[in-house]
This record gives structure tokens, C-alpha cells and sequence, in this order.
């Protein structure tokens, strides 16, 4: 397997635009996380899905960001409209169950200028 | 809640020697699962290691292993013989319980460990 697989790798985009970040979980995964990764904040949880349901989204910070899983082989985390503090880099990861490792992408670092 | 807690933000190691990275946790559920990860400059994230609550022993891969102090609440890092390459940035992780029926991983604020040559 590929392993996940995420879209764009690096975004640069100018406040107010919308910002659409795409995710491939390994196949079989029933679990999918993304993440956000700051200096100032760490890794911190946005949302997750089990079987393409969403689960939890209270690390969502706004209700600007938003998040899809229309099928078991792909999900979208959309912010719009984009301001720099939403800079930071957007990770994705997968897990074959709730009690297994996750197997993280390699990232979009979001620039928001 | 659960949480996570790493005390060290960076760590010093001569190459060759052994290093702890210190991980404390807190739950109130009987079963767990911990984790590390290595995050190098790159900024991928390395799944390297898993214990669960109910092994009876630390969990070892390769030059990895897990201090598991369960009455302690702690899952400390211990990288041996260190090497140049393991230099990075280390983060502790835990998975809520099954009873929880919920999945959810989360993690600590990660530690930067750098292997002098």
C-alpha cells in the first residue's frame, strides 16, 4: 500500500480564499484523523470519522473549517475563508481500529498570506 | 479527560549512548493504548512503538523500548545506542479506550532530542 496520501503538499493562498486539503487513508483503514501542527499549539486533533461517519469535531476551531468523508478511500478539510492564523501544517492520518497505531500522511503546510 | 504530558521540550544525547524521553499520562480507564512517534526535520510523522495497558511486558523494536510504569502512569522513551539520524522531534500518544467507544489519539507536546556526534 501507498500509505496516506494527501493534496497539496504546500498551499500558499491569500486571506479570504477557500482552502480545500485532500486525504487518501489507506485502504481497509476504518479510522481517519486530521490534525493541525503549530510552534505555539502542537499537534492538536480537528476531527475524525470511523467508517466515514464523523465522530468527534470539537477540536474544529471555527466553523469555518469544515471536513467530508464521502467515501471510505477519500475526505476533504475545507477552511473558507482562509486568514494567516490558519497557517500550520495539516496532517492526516489512518488506523486499521480504534485500538491500532496511526499511520500519518505527509502533510500540507498551509500558508496563508 | 485523558492527557498526555511530556516534561522534557528538548533533550542532549552523545551518539552511542542511551536516552529517556519522559512520558506521563492520565486516564481513568483501565484500558489504553500508548504510543510514539518520531517526527524528523522532514516533518513526517514515524509510528515507532505501542504498548497496551494489559501487556505484561514493555514493549521493545529494535533500539526502541517503553518503560511502562503503569502504577506511575508513565511510558518513558528509551532509544539505546543513539545515533545521528535519531535526531528529531518525539511525541507520546494515547488512544481512548474501547469503552469509550470513541478511538480518539491524541498527544503530548513532543520533545526535541539532538545526538551530538
Amino acid at each position: 500500500d501507498a500509505g496516506v496520501i494527501q493534496s497539496p503538499r504546500h498551499e500558499v493562498t491569500e486571506m479570504g480564499q477557500e482552502v480545500t486539503l485532500r486525504c487518501k487513508p489507506i485502504s481497509g483503514h476504518d479510522y481517519l484523523f486530521w490534525y493541525r501542527q503549530t510552534m505555539m499549539r502542537g499537534l492538536e486533533l480537528l476531527i475524525y470519522f470511523n467508517n466515514n461517519v464523523p465522530i468527534d469535531d470539537s477540536g474544529m476551531p471555527e466553523d469555518r473549517f469544515s471536513a467530508k468523508m464521502p467515501n471510505a478511500s477519500f475526505s476533504t478539510l475545507k477552511i473558507q475563508p482562509s486568514e494567516p492564523r490558519d497557517s500550520a501544517v495539516y496532517f492526516c492520518a489512518s488506523s486499521l481500529t480504534r485500538n491500532t497505531e496511526a499511520f500519518f500522511g505527509q502533510g500540507t503546510r498551509l500558508t496563508v498570506v | 479527560a485523558q492527557k498526555i504530558t511530556q516534561t522534557q521540550p528538548g533533550m542532549f544525547v552523545q551518539e552511542k549512548e542511551a536516552v529517556t524521553l519522559d512520558c506521563t499520562y492520565d486516564t481513568s480507564d483501565p484500558s489504553y493504548g500508548l504510543f510514539w512517534y518520531k517526527q524528523p526535520s522532514s516533518g513526517e510523522m514515524i509510528f515507532l512503538i505501542y504498548q497496551g495497558s494489559y501487556d505484561q511486558q514493555n514493549a521493545t523494536e529494535g533500539r526502541y523500548s517503553l518503560n511502562f510504569q503503569k502504577a506511575r502512569k508513565s511510558a518513558n522513551l528509551v532509544i539505546s545506542a543513539s545515533q545521528l539520524g535519531d535526531s528529531a522531534m518525539y511525541f507520546c500518544a494515547m488512544r481512548e479506550p474501547p469503552s469509550s467507544n470513541t478511538g480518539k489519539l491524541i498527544f503530548g507536546q513532543g520533545t526535541t532530542l539532538q545526538v551530538k556526534p
